[in-house]
């Protein structure tokens, strides 16, 4: 089955402590990216990835680190996590650009942080 | 630039009556556009999409929207609500350029009266 698979699904910590919230991919996709979101605010782009090797910063980059090592893989590490940074985080892939299905994003099931 | 603007945060409906629920947008070039449904504690879910073709798109479940260019609009419709409607709906707009980054409204909350 097609799928993006996130974990944890839920997870609580405490200031500073440092987290990886993992992501993979089974569709081959090339784009990858991570969102966050809060109420009233939608999704917001954390980072994304065109492919291996190319991460780069989305609109809200700020206590986050990703890297792309392998395609199907795209884990979201936060070095020191703060409580503002609670929020419900998306993972999402999508084909190669220019593909007629271009720009369609399968999501993953999200993952609930909680920072004290 | 681009963006977008759910018009409502919050709609009502009963069962059985249509829904409407609107999106606009902005956007520099031609833009792709989208909704996506998120039901309680689940990722989101394409519903469909604009990608200059018909501008009258179908969907699943029943739903469809119309591209207005004059009007800068993409509302999301259905004729009959169904209780399973129940959701978090958001409207996405995408340049075609650069990253082909998806921009997000803020949501609109559909709630199905008995």
């Amino acid at each position: 089955e097609a799928q993006v698979t996130q974990n944890p699904r839920y997870l609580i910590t405490v200031t500073g402590k440092k987290l990886t919230v993992t992501c993979s991919q089974n569709m081959n996709h090339e784009y990858m990216s991570w969102y966050r979101q809060d109420p009233g605010l939608g999704l917001r782009q954390i980072y994304y990835s065109m492919n291996v090797e190319v991460t780069d910063k989305g609109d809200v980059p700020e206590g986050y680190k990703v890297s792309r090592k392998e395609k199907r893989n795209f884990p979201l590490i936060l070095e020191s996590p703060s409580p503002n940074q609670t929020s419900l985080y998306f993972c999402a892939s999508s084909p190669q650009r220019g593909v007629i299905a271009k720009n369609i994003q399968y999501f993953g099931a999200g993952t609930r942080l909680s920072v004290l | 630039a681009q963006s977008v603007t759910q018009l409502d945060s919050h709609v009502s409906v009963s069962e059985g009556t249509p829904v409407l629920l609107r999106c606009n947008y902005s956007s520099s070039y031609s833009p792709s556009l989208f909704w996506y449904v998120q039901h309680p504690n689940k990722g989101l879910q394409l519903l469909l999409k604009y990608t200059s073709a018909a501008t009258l798109v179908k969907g699943i479940n029943g739903f469809e929207a119309e591209f207005k260019k004059s009007e800068t609009s993409f509302h999301l419709t259905k004729p009959s609500a169904h209780m399973s409607d129940a959701a978090e709906y958001f409207c996405v707009v995408s340049d075609n350029v650069g990253n082909e980054k998806l921009t997000f409204g803020t949501g609109t909350r559909l709630t199905i009266i008995p």
